[in-house]
């Protein structure tokens, strides 16, 4: 089956800084999006991106399908921002999430 | 809010026993996938289904089973649980399947005692 892999597993920056969380897959995907875990389990629709780029406030992500990466960029970091961040693609009526990036944001 | 949910928000339970964990999508989506989520870890696909008829299956135990009701809510069964079937357990909903956005539940944490 597909492989998804996201990179750094895990991430502490202080307060202000900026990031770029990477996801990788080995095949083609009809669709991919971002989420944000909370510290509480809630999982948090970021971006439905299937390619190009698109931005909402500090967040914004890029998705390349023909090279089949996609990124996620947070600036101004906020320790609301703390969490795991996931992707997850769309292939053969399965929505595969990789194994996420632990963002701990320092005050 | 998503605008799915799921019942219950919490459950505990002995070894050996059965529980039903329910799902209701957003309006008008047709599509229901489950996850289950160890601790510290990503989430694993189960099952899905599309306007009542299983679409896809994942690592689903042979102890678990679902189902999706006319009405398009959704409902996991797990039964002869053991001490590693504590996770949480979440469900999403998308309007026709894999070209559509999925939103996710709440979920239920299930802790086997």
């Amino acid at each position: 089956g597909i492989q998804v892999e996201q990179s750094p597993p895990d991430l502490i920056l202080q307060e202000g800084a900026n990031s770029t969380l990477r996801c990788n897959f080995s095949d083609s995907v009809n669709n991919l999006q971002w989420f944000h875990q909370n510290p509480w389990g809630q999982l948090i629709n970021l971006f439905y991106i299937p390619s190009g780029t698109k931005q909402n406030g500090r967040l914004s992500a890029t998705t390349v399908a023909t090279e089949r990466y996609s990124l996620l960029y947070i600036s101004s970091s906020q320790t609301t921002d703390s969490g795991v961040y996931f992707c997850a693609v769309y292939r053969d009526d399965k929505i595969i999430f990789g194994k996420g990036t632990r963002l701990h944001i320092l005050p | 809010d998503s605008g799915v949910t799921q019942t219950p928000k919490h459950l505990i339970t002995a070894t050996g026993q059965r529980v039903t964990l329910r799902c209701s999508p957003r309006s008008g989506d047709l599509s229901v996938y489950w996850y289950q989520q160890s601790l510290d870890q990503g989430l694993q696909f189960l099952i899905q289904y599309y306007n009542g008829e299983e679409r896809a299956k994942g690592n689903i135990l042979e102890r678990f089973s679902a189902q999706q009701f006319p009405d398009l809510h959704s409902e996991l069964n797990l039964s002869s649980l053991e001490l590693g079937d504590s996770a949480l357990y979440f469900c999403a909903s998308t309007r026709t399947g894999s070209n559509t956005e999925a939103f996710f539940g709440q979920g239920t944490r299930l802790t086997v005692v």
